[in-house]
C-alpha cells in the first residue's frame, strides 16, 4: 500500500523558468515531510524538508508547501537550473520510517 | 571526508547463491538502513538498526539478513531465498531514529542475477 504518491512520472522545464513538483499522501498521521534528489547512479540527497506545523520552507531557490486538508505538498525550483535535472523523491514519516514515493525526473532544458 | 561508502557498485549473483553488500560510515550515527529501489518505485525499507547488536525488520525483509556488529557497518545478505534481487540497493544512516532526523544515503550497489 503506497501511502505517499508522486502522480507526474516526469517533468520537463526551461532553464530559468519553475519547476512544480507534486506529492500525494494517504497516512493523516505523518507529520514530517522531506524531499531527496537524486542523480544517475548515485544515492538519494536530502534536499529541503517541512514539519506539518508549518505550510511553507523556503531554502534559496527551493521551497516546499504544505496543505494537510488536501493531504498534498509540493516542491518549487525557481529558477530551474540545468544541474536540477534529476529525479525528486518525497517522502512522509511520523516516527523513524521514511515512506517513499516513486518520484519525478525533472529535465531542465537549456 | 565523513559519509557512506558501499561496496561493490555493481554485484552479480548466481542461482542459488549468497550475496553480502557492504555498507560504511564514518559519520558516526547510531541508525543504519537497508533500502531497495525498483523501477518506478519508491525506496522500500528492508532492514534497519537503531544500535549496535540490534536491528529490525522493515517492510520487505523476506529473503534478506543483515548484522551490526560494529556501529560504523552495517552488511546486507541477499539470501537464496530471496527470488526477485535484482535491484538498486541503498545504504543510509542517521544519527538517531527521531522523525526529524535526516538520513543520508551511500551510492548504492546494483545487483544483477546472472
Amino acid at each position: 500500500d503506497q501511502q505517499v504518491k508522486q502522480n507526474s512520472p516526469s517533468l520537463s522545464v526551461q532553464e530559468g523558468r519553475i519547476s512544480i513538483l507534486n506529492c500525494d499522501y494517504t497516512n493523516s498521521m505523518f507529520d514530517y515531510f522531506l524531499w531527496y534528489k537524486k542523480y544517475p547512479a548515485e544515492g538519494p540527497t536530502f534536499l529541503i524538508s517541512i514539519s506539518s506545523i508549518k505550510d511553507k520552507n523556503e531554502d534559496g531557490r527551493f521551497t516546499v508547501f504544505l496543505n494537510k486538508s488536501a493531504k498534498h505538498l509540493s516542491l518549487h525550483i525557481v529558477p530551474s537550473q540545468p544541474g536540477d535535472s534529476a529525479v525528486y523523491f518525497c517522502a512522509g514519516t511520523n516516527d523513524y520510517k521514511l515512506s517513499f514515493g516513486a518520484g519525478t525526473t525533472v529535465t531542465v532544458r537549456a | 571526508d565523513g559519509g557512506i561508502t558501499q561496496s561493490p557498485k555493481y554485484l552479480f549473483r548466481k542461482e542459488g547463491q549468497n550475496v553480502t553488500l557492504s555498507c560504511e560510515q564514518n559519520l558516526n550515527h547510531d541508525a543504519m538502513y537497508w533500502y531497495r529501489q525498483d523501477p518506478g518505485q519508491g525506496l522500500r525499507l528492508i532492514y534497519y538498526s537503531q544500535i549496535v547488536n540490534d536491528f529490525q525488520k522493515g517492510d520487505i525483509a523476506e529473503g534478506y539478513s543483515v548484522s551490526r556488529e560494529k556501529k560504523e557497518s552495517f552488511p546486507l545478505t541477499v539470501t537464496s531465498a530471496q527470488k526477485n534481487p535484482t535491484a538498486f540497493y541503498l545504504c543510509a544512516s542517521s544519527a538517531g531514529t527521531g522523525r526529524r532526523e535526516t538520513q543520508y544515503f551511500g551510492p548504492g550497489t546494483r545487483l544483477l542475477v546472472l
